[in-house]
């Protein structure tokens, strides 16, 4: 089974920063990689697919990047209703659709 | 509108069974391939199961043999049947419609609609 970490579990940031999180698969995934946000007590929103595929309707700030066991999500001017826990999640070995642990992004 | 809205959730004992319900709205659910994701209270995502659009289904280790995942298509709703539950059932639970799209030539599938979830607690 495709194992998935993400660091860091936690970081505090103020609105404007550039916040980076990493999440690195077991074994080779290509670019078969997503991104979720979730907010205290609401259910994940679709941000990134592919990798780099940003969906529709999510801002521009943010930004994926990667492909085979490394993985970047970036958010390149951190707003306030951006603060949140986001899940990287593998679809290369389906049907298991692994996720990620989580990172939560609070206020600095 | 695409939405999709969980149901059932509840108290249960432990070695109980519940049926938690899934209705969609704004699309087809059997043209679709549909998961279940659960969190426990204070945890990530666990992905739980999904019924393909074909009808194939598979689970997640942790809930094989206990849990099963259904659709009616005439009611356009995905079901999990969850039985000999256990403590560490307890969730919130989701259903995800997990569709697809091109990116660069490749189809790469995501959880793009999600409910708003359904509480499930085992405890005696």
């Amino acid at each position: 089974d495709i194992q998935m970490t993400q660091s860091p579990s936690s970081l505090s940031a103020s609105v404007g920063d550039r916040v980076t999180i990493t999440c690195r698969a077991s074994q080779s995934i290509s670019s078969y990689l997503n991104w979720y946000q979730q907010k205290p007590g609401k259910a994940p929103k679709l941000l990134i697919y592919a990798a780099s595929s940003l969906q529709s309707g999510v801002p521009s700030r943010f930004s994926g990047s990667g492909s085979g066991t490394d993985f970047t999500l970036t958010i390149s001017s951190l707003q306030p209703e951006d603060f949140a826990t986001y899940y990287c999640q593998q679809s290369y070995s389906t049907p298991g659709f692994t996720f990620g642990p989580g990172t939560k992004v609070d206020i600095k | 509108e695409v939405q999709l809205v969980e149901s059932g959730g509840g108290l249960v004992q432990p070695g109980g069974s519940l049926r938690l319900s899934c209705a969609a709205s704004g699309f087809t659910v059997s043209s679709n391939y549909m998961s279940w994701v659960r969190q426990a209270p204070g945890k990530g995502l666990e992905w739980v199961s999904v019924i393909y659009s074909g009808g194939s289904t598979y689970y997640a280790d942790s809930v094989k043999g206990r849990f099963t995942i259904s659709r009616d298509n005439s009611k356009n709703t995905l079901y999990l049947q969850m039985n000999s539950l256990r403590a560490e059932d307890t969730a919130v639970y989701y259903c995800a419609r997990t569709t697809g799209g091109y990116s660069l030539g490749y189809y790469y599938y995501y959880m793009d609609v999600w409910g708003k979830g359904t509480t499930v607690t085992v405890s005696s």
